[in-house]
């Protein structure tokens, strides 16, 4: 079994600041890692994913998260955020069992974190 | 494409009623999968549907719930009778290929249930 934590239920920053999400997780197996960001009246979408390889994966609007196996964390960063970042952050992570595994939907989440980006 | 869909956007019931909820996925999309968020808490894995057959439901909270995805395409989630904790936003998400893992999955706006 996983479980994740995401240690900020909410986090408010200025426009242009840096912003840093943090989540840790637990599984006693290997696990994909995923943030999803959730904007006002929408559904979840994801944002970027670690599946294998480079440790720090990039978002096409900035974002970007490192894996690190040592402290068990995969925290979103983004070193100036604007107003239309305003969302509901989601870490998520599933077992990673591999082509043909089934598990890859299976989510485990965390908490959310309600990102508030002020003018 | 056309995404992930779901009816009702809101649904008002009271204690002991039954209410139905439908995600039509992605067409083409073979795996179903439905989760819940209950106010203030974790979204979580409820079941999920690898074409018509349940794959794993082992999120399913109890026997009060029930889901159905005939011929592979459309699912339905039944609630009855439905109880106060059973509020809260229920997602739907569909992805396409169950091997692959770069396939990603693909959400729909979710249905907020209200149990009063």
């Amino acid at each position: 079994a996983q479980s994740v934590t995401q240690l900020d239920s909410q986090v408010p920053v200025f426009e242009e600041a840096p912003v840093e999400l943090r989540c840790n997780y637990s599984s006693s197996v290997s696990v994909y890692l995923f943030w999803y960001v959730q904007y006002p009246n929408q559904g979840l979408q994801l944002l970027l994913k670690y599946l294998s390889g480079s440790t720090l994966v990039k978002s096409i609007n900035g974002f970007e998260a490192e894996f690190n196996k040592s402290q068990t964390s995969f925290h979103l960063r983004k070193p100036a955020v604007h107003i239309s970042d305003t969302a509901e952050y989601f870490c998520a992570v599933s077992e990673a069992d591999g082509a043909g595994g089934t598990s890859y939907g299976k989510l485990t989440f965390g908490q959310g974190t309600i990102l508030t980006v002020h003018p | 494409e056309a995404g992930v869909t779901q009816f009702p956007s809101h649904s008002v019931i009271e204690k002991g009623q039954t209410v139905t909820l439908r995600c039509d996925p992605i067409s083409g999309h073979d795996n179903l999968y439905w989760y819940r968020r209950v106010m203030g808490k974790e979204i979580k894995f409820l079941l999920h549907f690898v074409k018509e057959s349940k794959q794993d439901e082992s999120g399913m909270p109890n026997n009060r719930f029930l889901a159905e995805r005939t011929g592979g395409t459309y699912s339905t989630l039944k609630v009855q009778p439905a109880e106060l904790e059973d509020s809260g936003v229920y997602f739907c998400a569909s992805s396409q290929d169950r091997g692959r893992v770069n396939s990603p999955l693909h959400f729909g706006n979710g249905t907020r249930l209200t149990v009063t």
